[in-house]
């Protein structure tokens, strides 16, 4: 019963790397989102995508970039980053877009950049 | 645009105290309205919803409802334990279905019960 599951839980990176994040759920959700939590300010949407081979901007998209290939991933690429990319990111997919349907969401990835 | 408004915590209570979180949103039309709740280490969990005027979402003794007149979800609960110690997020919806169901949150209440 894994549900959304996110990779890694915790990265350290200098200014100018990149990495991706992974998310990976198990329901056969067709939305998925990305989220950025920072102290005080909530939860904030990165990207999201309505479905396999779609994605869309959300509130907080620059400097980030996603891909969803397959139904079940949906992966978050950070191409150079930066210190103000620092947070905790979670993943997040739901079954539709119905607002009675609830976001399930994974465990976070804690991620610095140095 | 959309936006939710928390008390600031953090709110720091005995055991059996009664607990209340205010939640205030702005919006134009009629969101669906959710509280999330978050446990040291882990991610979101849903933990009641309603999405219409007058609904009473209710799980785990805690409640809220939905009053459009003052646009507010206050969430309650009449007697905590320990295990309730969290972040507790309130967040609103609009059904876009085009977009999927994107969530504004509250900037979260963190809230602490000591034995």
């Amino acid at each position: 019963n894994a549900g959304v599951t996110q990779t890694p839980k915790f990265r350290v990176l200098k200014t100018g790397q990149s990495m991706t994040l992974l998310c990976a759920q198990d329901m056969n959700h067709e939305y998925m989102y990305w989220y950025r939590q920072d102290p005080g300010m909530g939860l904030r949407l990165i990207h999201y995508s309505v479905g396999e081979g779609t994605t869309a901007k959300g509130e907080v998209p620059d400097g980030y970039n996603v891909s969803r290939l397959k139904k079940q991933n949906f992966l978050l690429g950070l191409e150079s980053a930066a210190p103000s990319q620092t947070s905790v990111y979670f993943c997040a997919s739901s079954y539709g877009g119905d607002s009675n349907q609830p976001q399930h969401f994974g465990d976070g990835t804690r991620l610095s950049i140095l | 645009g959309d936006s939710v408004t928390q008390m600031e915590g953090p709110v720091t209570l005995s055991e059996e105290a009664f607990l209340t979180i205010n939640c205030t949103y702005t919006a134009t039309g009629y969101p669906s309205l959710f509280w999330y709740v978050q446990y040291p280490g882990e991610g979101l969990q849903l933990l009641l919803k309603a999405t219409k005027a007058d609904d009473k979402g209710s799980n785990k003794g805690f409640e809220a409802t939905y009053r459009k007149e003052t646009t507010s979800f206050h969430l309650e609960k009449g007697s905590v334990q320990v295990s309730d110690s969290a972040v507790y997020f309130c967040a609103l919806i609009f059904m876009i279905k085009a977009a999927g169901n994107k969530l504004t949150f509250g900037g979260g209440t963190r809230v602490l019960v000591k034995p």
